[in-house]
């Protein structure tokens, strides 16, 4: 139990254009969403927290015009990375929070390598 | 401020034992996870203890000590497999997770 997939794994887009990552709950509900960003052998930095029906609350420093999420349903969540450029070039990581507890445990995506030329 | 500490990296040899230590500094406690992230893959869960003592699963095994602030997670019979990063996270009051910036552990034949 507890898997949850993201889409696509790997991403190589110009500059300029937009991106759109999909994390999926497979088999459980997920109140909770949650999008990372981590660099080559940096640690993993919160971008955003979504929960489902509500507005993403962001973390200082990270433009929410430009790293849209959309928290549409218990099971998916997507990060837009709008205009992307090169220094968006990253390993996103999405995970996910079922229950009730705010203790749950958070399961994570495999995932998503996105180069911007 | 919220502060995580766990060793940058260790080495280990097959077959042993390795203990990975971690201290943490928090605005409350809500639990602590450790997850293991292999080079280029997201982390996998490990173990969560939010009450003091010692939880054991398989070769690994986490303990805590809330008053020390203070957890370990014990890896015995170390395969090749368990080369990766280990991060230690803490649940503060708001239920936020802070993360340590995890441990590279190396195991050599």
């Amino acid at each position: 139990g507890a898997v949850v997939s993201q889409h696509p794994s790997w991403v190589i887009c110009k500059s300029g254009t937009s991106v759109k990552i999909e994390c999926r709950s497979l088999d459980f509900q997920a109140t909770t969403m949650f999008w990372y960003r981590q660099f080559p052998k940096q640690s993993l930095m919160l971008m955003a927290t979504s929960n489902e029906g509500s507005k993403a609350t962001y973390e200082q420093g990270v433009e929410k015009d430009k790293f849209l999420i959309n928290h549409a349903s218990l099971t998916l969540s997507t990060l837009t990375v709008t205009s992307a450029h090169p220094e968006d070039s990253s390993f996103y990581i999405c995970s996910a929070r079922g229950g009730t507890s705010l203790a749950e445990t958070q399961y994570f995506g495999p995932g998503t390598r996105l180069l911007v030329l | 401020g919220q502060n995580i500490d766990q060793p940058t990296e260790m080495t280990a040899t097959e077959g042993a034992i390795v203990q990975i230590n971690c201290t943490y500094q928090t605005s409350g406690f809500n639990g602590l996870f450790w997850y293991q992230q292999h080079a280029g893959e997201a982390p996998t869960f490990l173990s969560y203890n939010v009450l003091d003592g010692l939880e054991e699963k398989g070769r690994f095994s986490s303990f805590l000590s809330r008053s020390k602030g203070y957890s370990y997670l014990l890896l015995k019979e170390l395969q090749m497999k368990d080369s990766a990063s280990y991060l230690c996270a803490v649940m503060d009051s708001n239920y936020q997770l802070i993360w340590g910036a995890g441990t590279k552990l190396i195991i050599k034949p």
